[in-house]
């Protein structure tokens, strides 16, 4: 069975410091993704990555850092937390396949709370 | 943005009763998928329709895709409390997904 796992279900924070958000997916996949989702935002791109020490920022992505050191593991940094950072986490992974048509699979997701 | 817009953005039905909800996107797109997020979790994937295609089924799941107006439908049919989550449609007109903002469906026992 397919597996995404995420380091913390809740986190709390205080403003200022460095967060660490780790995922590690077991399907062998290339490609992986943190979101971040927020209630009438929708789910938000904040960095991807296609290969190891690749990145790509996505649509949101000031604040945040990724480190993509090992294929099956991709981690987001916050460098210095801010409360607006407070949010629900999503990392997902997929594997290419020709026409664009790969599946995303989610973790469990990390609710963060910045004080 | 890219975003995809899901319509309604809540429902309430009894349970046994249909469901449908709707996503409009504003690129063309190679696929559209639906997903499933239970309060808290993370999404899963339920269904994918392709551009050239216009209608798709998965167990009490329908899909259809309209490429001319952007717009796409998920049925749920004979619905259960165990459907109670929030729907997401997601588009990739390229190598990113984009997800629309989700529709809450409660289904009332």
């Amino acid at each position: 069975d397919v597996k995404v796992t995420q380091s913390s279900r809740y986190l709390v924070k205080r403003t200022g410091e460095k967060v660490f958000l780790e995922c590690v997916q077991d399907m062998d996949h290339e490609n992986m993704f943190w979101y971040r989702q927020d209630p009438g935002l929708g789910l938000r791109l904040i960095y991807f990555s296609y290969d190891v020490k690749m990145k790509e920022k996505g649509d949101i992505p000031e604040g945040y850092s990724v480190s993509r050191e090992k294929k099956e593991r991709f981690s987001l940094i916050l460098e210095s937390a801010s409360t607006n950072q407070t949010s629900m986490y999503l990392c997902a992974s997929s594997s290419p396949v020709t026409g664009g048509q790969e599946t995303q699979y989610f973790g469990p997701g990390t609710r963060l709370l910045v004080l | 943005s890219q975003q995809g817009e899901e319509d309604p953005q809540a429902l309430s039905i009894q349970e046994g009763e249909n469901a449908t909800m709707n996503c409009s996107y504003k690129t063309s797109i190679n696929n559209l998928q639906w997903y499933r997020q239970n309060s808290g979790r993370g999404l899963v994937h339920l269904i994918l329709i392709r551009s050239n295609e216009r209608e798709k089924h998965s167990g009490r799941l329908r899909v259809t895709l309209d490429t001319s107006k952007k717009s796409s439908s998920l049925l749920i049919t004979a619905s259960r409390a165990a459907d109670t989550a929030s729907y997401f449609c997601a588009t990739a007109p390229g190598n990113q997904f984009y997800f629309g903002t989700g529709t809450s469906l409660t289904v009332i026992p």
